[in-house]
């Protein structure tokens, strides 16, 4: 079964530093998303991505973070300067088409910032 | 605004009983709906889902209800099994948002042998 791939599954960073994460959606998806799950609470939407353009984003995707296809299989999410309440599991998502086309999540990438 | 959100943060059942997960959403924009379940350390899977022009939808062990008149969802699990003890969220997709999903805040099943 086709899967969304995430890496790194943990990273550390300190704070202020610059964190990229990558993601490879499944390969005939045409829409790109992250979310972001603080520990004990719902998952929230942050970004979604269609030919190669930002669709819609959410309040807390600010100019911290930007969002990137550099090649025909990766989306990755860079978050520029990162704060301690950037602490969250970040989930890549692709769909072939909108919401109800195949839409399936990664196993995220737990980001720490110290 | 939007909003999706479970009335029971936890629920416990034993092995073989039937479970009923609630959700309620105040959007009446959304159109389209998804049930998803969540193991530590794991993105959320995809279980079931439900277009707005329907008000039942079955799968293998699993149907899920919608009342577009309340505003509410349900997810029902028939003969729940210890691999089924998870997180379960709902989740909204509203007309022309560019599938963004708005979720809900989940409900802990835990099911005791």
């Amino acid at each position: 079964e086709p899967e969304v791939t995430q890496t790194p599954s943990h990273q550390v960073t300190q704070m202020g530093q610059e964190v990229i994460l990558r993601c490879v959606p499944i390969s005939n998806h045409l829409y790109f998303y992250w979310y972001r799950q603080i520990l004990g609470q719902k998952v929230e939407f942050l970004v979604s991505f269609y030919n190669n353009e930002i669709s819609e984003k959410s309040e807390i995707f600010d100019d911290q973070f930007s969002v990137e296809r550099p090649d025909g299989s990766n989306f990755t999410l860079k978050i520029r300067s990162t704060k301690l309440e950037d602490s969250a599991m970040y989930f890549c998502a692709s769909s072939g088409g909108l919401a109800n086309y195949g839409y399936t999540f990664g196993s995220g990438t737990r980001l720490t910032v110290v | 605004g939007e909003s999706v959100g479970l009335h029971l943060p936890t629920l416990s059942v034993q092995e073989g009983d039937n479970s009923i997960i609630n959700c309620a959403y105040s959007n009446s924009a959304s159109d389209y709906f998804i049930w998803y379940k969540q193991e530590s350390g794991k993105g959320p899977q995809f279980i079931i889902d439900i277009r707005s022009n329907m008000d039942k939808r079955q799968g293998q062990r699993v149907t899920v209800l919608l009342n577009k008149t309340v505003k509410h969802l349900s997810l029902q699990i028939a003969a729940t099994q210890p691999g089924d003890s998870a997180v379960y969220f709902c989740a909204e997709n509203v007309i022309g948002s560019y599938g963004k999903l708005t979720f809900g805040q989940g409900t802990i099943l835990t099911v005791h042998p």
